[in-house]
């Protein structure tokens, strides 16, 4: 069963607006979340996260926002550009736990010129 | 700076061969794991290590087995490879205690024929 669920594979969306990735999580225990970008060929790459006492958190272009009621938190990049085109993973861990993050399956951004 | 090196980017196998995948990391990280990513499953853990000579199954280890004699050095075996693991491999390593720290490696995109 899947604890961590990215229900859209794929986004496309213009160059210069937003996108809006989204994530749902099942564990309660779950108090860490993360974001990976991950090009073809590359590894992922860490791009932002949030702890659970937390419902905001902006570095740049990209905000996370945490929905605990909702068990549901969102990656927004604005303004989006083509070069953000890639695969985002969604990434919960709970840290009274083993720690180790259970991924999503990741939603494929494109973002076009 | 900080890597995660995967010894090959590309291999192609025959079904029966026995394989390794090697991973080095040069940041003296507590934490390496093995994961491997496929189209629409996302990212999926197959063994994780804590320390030197120690190592725990992941989600998936069936037909894998794995290596850590030294700190720095994890490597993943497949011992006798199947089509079905053809994919790509991802190594990654992080600090004790952080939950956040995940470097990736470029991964290897392993074909078995």
């Amino acid at each position: 069963d899947q604890q961590v669920k990215q229900n859209s594979p794929s986004l496309s969306v213009q160059e210069g607006r937003i996108s809006i990735l989204n994530c749902d999580y099942t564990n309660s225990m779950f108090d860490y979340f993360l974001w990976y970008k991950k090009y073809p060929a590359e590894g992922p790459t860490f791009l932002i996260s949030i702890s659970s006492i937390k419902d905001k958190n902006e570095d740049g272009r990209f905000t996370v926002f945490l929905n605990k009621s909702a068990k549901h938190l969102s990656l927004h990049i604005v303004p989006s550009q083509p070069g953000d085109s890639a695969v985002y993973f969604c990434a919960a861990s709970a840290s009274g736990g083993s720690y180790i993050p259970t991924f999503g399956r990741g939603t494929s951004l494109i973002v076009h010129p | 700076d900080v890597k995660v090196t995967q010894s090959s980017r590309y291999l192609v196998k025959r079904t029966g061969e026995k394989v390794f995948l090697e991973c080095v990391q040069d940041m003296d990280h507590e934490n390496m794991f093995w994961y491997r990513q496929d189209p629409g499953l996302g990212l999926r853990l197959i063994y994780f290590s804590y320390d030197v000579k120690m190592k725990e199954k992941g989600d998936i280890p069936e037909g894998y087995s794995v290596s850590r004699e030294k700190k720095e050095r994890f490597s993943l075996i497949l011992e006798s490879a199947s089509t079905n693991q053809t994919s790509m491999y991802l190594c990654a390593s992080t600090q004790q205690g952080l939950i956040y720290g995940y470097t990736f490696g470029s991964g290897t995109r392993l074909t078995v024929v």
